[in-house]
């Protein structure tokens, strides 16, 4: 059974500090890794992709690949209360389909 | 960027009546389509993907019947939710991909379903 694990959360982060975001992936043979933002109410919108190992930054986000620990995270610098929502990550598997995490719910506080 | 719209964006219904979700790409060829439904508070459930002219692959537990889905063109896919109940009620959220590869997944914005 594939699985993507995910702290639930919520997580709450002050205004202005770095949001951090885990994610573990159980299938070794995954190649893609997504993070999504789903506001309440809203659909999953895509933040960031990384195929390769290391760090990948966009803006205020960077992701962050371990393959071989098999985790990927998400850094939020700088943190807006604009930035509270569900964080979903999702990892593609060998037959390109999308395995979902449960998402971590991040809360900014102002 | 790529646009994935949806219609309706919410539906009120009848127990017992039947509702059809349209999604469609805007600005590109969607090889495969997922449906995916999301219960308050819960992560997203995926229900199936199609490929255009081909049949729906459904995932374990989901009603073949009860849930219709055509992938008729490279641009749309509907879902049909056939006799509906309560507990049908949730958010269905389509996506789409162009191609087969590692390509990400555009979403739709979301049909709200109540069923009273």
């Amino acid at each position: 059974q594939k699985e993507v694990e995910q702290n639930s959360g919520p997580l709450s982060v002050p205004e202005g500090a770095i949001a951090s975001l885990n994610c573990t992936y159980s299938d070794r043979g995954s190649q893609s890794f997504f993070w999504y933002r789903q506001y309440s109410g809203k659909s999953p919108e895509l933040i960031m992709f990384i195929y390769s190992n290391g760090d990948k930054e966009d803006g205020r986000f960077t992701a962050q690949l371990n393959k071989a620990s098999q985790y990927v995270s998400l850094l939020i610098r700088d943190s807006q209360p604009s930035d509270s929502a569900t964080y979903l990550c999702a990892v593609g598997d060998s037959n390109y389909q999308l395995i979902w995490g449960a998402g971590t719910k991040l809360i900014i506080k102002p | 960027g790529a646009v994935v719209s949806q219609h309706p964006s919410w539906v009120i219904c009848k127990s017992g009546t039947s509702v059809k979700i349209e999604c469609r790409s805007l600005d590109f060829q969607a090889t495969t389509m997922f449906w995916y439904r999301q219960f308050p508070k819960q992560s997203l459930m995926l229900m199936a993907t199609s490929n255009e002219g081909s049949k729906a692959t459904y995932e374990q537990g989901v009603e073949k019947d009860k849930f219709l889905i055509n992938h008729a063109s490279l641009t749309l896919s509907t879902l049909t939710v056939t006799s509906a109940h309560p507990e049908d009620s949730s958010f269905y959220i389509c996506s789409a991909r162009e191609g087969f590869s590692y390509n990400e997944q555009f979403f739709g914005p979301g049909t709200r379903l109540t069923v009273l």
